[in-house]
């Protein structure tokens, strides 16, 4: 079956670059149905929509990141990694990557990975 | 503050019928279908209901979600301990187009 797993620092200090990769494993990557995102948690609150690519190279993104956000993808590796600028401890949170579908009866994430904790600090 | 307002908690004995309401705008819940996901601590969010009141293969039957004008709801019936989880209700939204999660409601069973 599908699975997805995050990749990425676990502590940056405030202002530097934020990485992560998801790997996805165990079925197809490029389904034109098929779109991937990144959803972050920060501690004690709720989840937060990060931004979403299709494999087309289509993208969205929550406004609230004000385009510090970038989600790029690499079929020939069946993986899409998340970039996000000035990180401040607001960016702290665990990261999860997922796997959306939309077709005509569905739109929804349905696969998700373990997370990854990302701590900022000086 | 979410776009999408849930009650911060909810609760109910084993047993008993407990529904969480998802409220939001003519932009999200109003032109959009509305997805239920159940998060356990420590564990990645599940997918409990899409497009409003269907239940992916595996997820019992007690879960249920409705939805009406700019409103959703998901009901659990015959509670059990296991549900005691964060569930969150989510849809896209026109205005901001992107995807917006409810500030989710914190499910105890007494």
């Amino acid at each position: 079956q599908v699975q997805l797993q995050e990749s990425g620092p676990g502590l940056l200090k405030p202002s530097q670059t934020l990485s992560l990769t998801c790997l996805v494993s165990g079925g197809s990557f490029s389904r034109n149905s098929y779109y991937w995102t990144w959803i972050r948690q920060p501690a004690g609150k709720g989840l937060e929509w990060i931004g979403r690519i299709f494999t087309t190279g289509t993208t969205n993104y929550n406004p609230s990141l004000k385009s510090r956000g970038t989600i790029s993808v690499d079929t020939s590796k069946s993986q899409f990694s998340l970039r996000l600028t000035s990180v401040t401890a607001a960016d702290a949170a665990v990261y999860y990557c997922a796997r959306g579908v939309v077709s005509a009866r569905f739109d929804a994430i349905d696969i998700w990975g373990p997370g990854t904790k990302v701590a900022v600090s000086s | 503050q979410s776009v999408l307002t849930q009650p911060p908690s909810a609760s109910g004995t084993p047993g008993q019928r407990v529904t969480i309401s998802c409220s939001g705008s003519r932009s999200n819940i109003g032109s959009n279908s509305v997805n239920w996901y159940q998060h356990l601590p420590g564990a990645a969010p599940k997918l409990l209901i899409f497009t409003n009141n269907q239940r992916p293969s595996g997820v019992p039957d007690r879960f249920s979600g409705s939805k009406s004008g700019t409103s959703a709801s998901l009901a659990i019936t015959g509670l059990q301990s296991e549900d005691e989880a964060d569930y969150y209700c989510t849809s896209w939204d026109e205005s901001l187009n992107g995807l917006i999660f409810g500030g989710g409601t914190k499910l105890t069973v007494l």
